[in-house]
Parts: C-alpha cells; structure tokens; sequence
C-alpha cells in the first residue's frame, strides 16, 4: 500500500537557521498539506497545497514559512529563521479527494 | 473559523469492554469527519471517516456517529483489545476534506488486559 513518505526522521537546528522539510507525497494526490504537533498537543494545519499554488493557510504560517512543489514527486516546507517554539513534529499529508494520509513526521528540534 | 472539542481527554478501559469518545464541532458548513489512531511516535492513523449526508457508519469493531442537528459526533470502539491503546483524534473539515483539517485535543485510550 503506498504511503506518504518524508525526510529527514529527525533535524535538529540552530535557531536563526533555515530548514527544509521534505515529503513524498503518495504518487495519485493532488492534494497536499503540512500539518505540525507540538509534544503532547493536537495536530495543528499550516497549508494545504494545490495545482501548485498555495490553497489555504494557518496564521502559523507567516513570512517565515514557505512551500515548494519543485519537481513531480517532492513537496517541501521551509522555515526560513527557525525559533525555538518551531520545534515540534512536523507532518506532510496528501489527499486524493477526502481521506488525508499523514506521512511519519520530521521531527524538528531547534535549540 | 472551526473549533472541535473531544472529550474525554483520557479513558481506561478493560480488554474487552467498549470504548465511546465524543467530539463538537462549531461550523455548520463542515461535512466531513476522519478519525485517527495515533500510537506513541508515530503518524496519525486514518481508522474511519464519515460523510454529513450519513448518520452511521460501521467498520469490523469500530463505529461512527453523526448528529448534523447537534454538530456532534462519536467513536464507538467494541470488544476492545491491547492494541487499540493509542491516543484518539476527532477532525473536521468542510468541502467533503480537501480543505485543512481542524483537529480536536486527542483522547488517550488505555485498554486494561
């Protein structure tokens, strides 16, 4: 069964650094998100992503984040100047229509 | 925007017994309704969803309700087993989930063997 994939498991950064997020979204999806859990908290949207243009965002994310689609299978995340309360797991997820599947996560730890 | 809210936040049952969780929701428009499993470290987990033009559905051991009228809906989990420890998210979305998921707080399910 195919999932959504993503990379790396783990980052850890400095903050003021910037970080990319990348996800491999299952191979059919039109419809593609971020999504971050902060520890022991619910799951939090940031964007969804589609037709290669942004659909919908959170107030989370501001300025400092941004989304790419730069080829046919990689979708990206990239938080420009991390802060400490970034840090959290972050998800990618797609969606063929409704059911949106979540990816393993990248959790991210900015000290 | 939507506000989702889940109770309880944990439950504890014994192996065998069934398990109910239930969740508001504060947006008419929304009509989609997913539940996940999440287990510790891992990726939310799609178990069952439901469509607003029904008001149950049923998968093996799990069950969804839907009162459109009282903008809630529940989990139902019977004759439950060790593995269904997990934590439990309720979401909500409007156009039939393509739009962001609004997720409620999560409920921590431990199932006693």
């Amino acid at each position: 069964e195919p999932e959504v994939t993503q990379t790396p498991s783990h980052q850890v950064t400095q903050m003021g650094q910037e970080v990319i997020l990348r996800c491999v979204p299952i191979s059919n999806h039109l419809y593609f998100y971020w999504y971050r859990q902060i520890l022991g908290q619910k799951v939090e949207f940031l964007v969804s992503f589609y037709n290669n243009e942004i659909s919908e965002k959170s107030e989370i994310f501001d300025d400092q984040f941004s989304v790419e689609r730069p080829d046919g299978s990689n979708f990206t995340l990239k938080i420009r100047s991390t802060k400490l309360e970034d840090s959290a797991m972050y998800f990618c997820a797609s969606s063929a229509y409704s059911e949106q599947y979540f990816g393993p996560g990248t959790r991210l730890t900015v000290t | 925007g939507e506000n989702v809210e889940q109770h309880p936040s944990t439950l504890s049952v014994q192996e065998g017994d069934s398990a109910v969780i239930k969740c508001t929701y504060s947006d008419s428009a929304s009509n989609y309704f997913p539940w996940y499993k999440q287990e510790l470290g891992k990726r939310p987990q799609l178990i069952i969803d439901i469509r607003s033009n029904v008001g149950e559905k049923k998968d093996q051991r799990i069950a969804v309700t839907l009162n459109k009228t009282a903008k809630h809906f529940s989990l139902h989990i019977t004759e439950t087993q060790p593995e269904d420890s997990a934590v439990y998210f309720c979401a909500a979305t409007s156009d039939t989930g393509r739009r962001a998921l609004t997720f409620g707080s999560g409920t921590r399910l431990q199932v006693q063997p």
